[in-house]
């Protein structure tokens, strides 16, 4: 595809119900990160995957965050229970590989979610 | 730790004047430095990137500069434009592994008629 895209675009979610939001990388992107965008701030990093393999998740602020991409393209981030404090844009990230000059992120246009 | 700090938080210009926005950081290692544009409700999209041998780069009328001995940059707008109206993030990449980002709270540009 063109870029990278995102899925839903907006979320609503009742306090306590389950969210899954979906990531389409840069088809041939090797590495893929997730960020928690709360307003008015800049993006906080959540997770790292290079291909299938997960090897950061130190940025995820609980438990009831989990992140997956078990065939090395897209990828989705599921919240459980959301709580009020998880009403963030998600943004997803994707580059070619790790090292200069192919290290560059591209961004998807993110999820905003809302939990009341 | 590993923090970028900008400011101003905010800044309103009227169409057609410049503005310089700040960026001080303190990252290591040190990789580069990126200045990213945030129209709302997209992601971010990079206006420039600068190794710490380069101090300056510009892109149109966007041109950034960096000390990497202040460890401070700073982007600067000429002849605004209405479509400048965004949040300008400064971002430093930390060298090693798989170059984790470090993103400032970004300056809300907002360009008036």
């Amino acid at each position: 595809g063109a870029g990278v895209s995102q899925s839903p675009r907006y979320k609503v979610a009742k306090r306590g119900q389950d969210v899954a939001l979906r990531c389409d990388p840069i088809s041939g992107h090797v590495s893929l990160f997730w960020y928690q965008q709360a307003l008015g701030q800049g993006p906080e990093f959540l997770t790292y995957f290079q291909n299938e393999a997960q090897l950061d998740k130190s940025g995820l602020p609980s438990d009831r965050f989990f992140a997956e991409r078990p065939e090395g393209s897209v990828s989705t981030l599921k919240i459980q229970r959301t709580q009020q404090e998880d009403s963030a844009v998600y943004l997803c990230a994707s580059s070619l590989a790790n090292m200069p000059p192919y290290n560059e992120q591209f961004f998807g246009p993110g999820t905003r979610l809302t939990v009341l | 730790k590993n923090q970028v700090e900008q400011s101003p938080q905010s800044l309103i210009i009227l169409e057609g004047k410049n503005c310089t926005l700040q960026c001080n950081y303190t990252v290591s290692p040190f990789s580069n430095l990126r200045w990213y544009k945030q129209d709302t409700g997209r992601g971010p999209v990079s206006l420039t990137i600068m190794t710490f041998s380069e101090n300056t780069k510009s892109n149109g009328r966007y041109t950034a500069t960096l000390d990497a001995d202040t460890k401070q940059s700073s982007l600067h707008i000429t002849a605004s434009q209405l479509s400048d109206s965004a949040s300008y993030i400064c971002v430093v990449t930390v060298s090693g592994g798989y170059n984790k980002l470090i993103f400032g709270a970004g300056t809300r540009l907002a360009v008036h008629p």
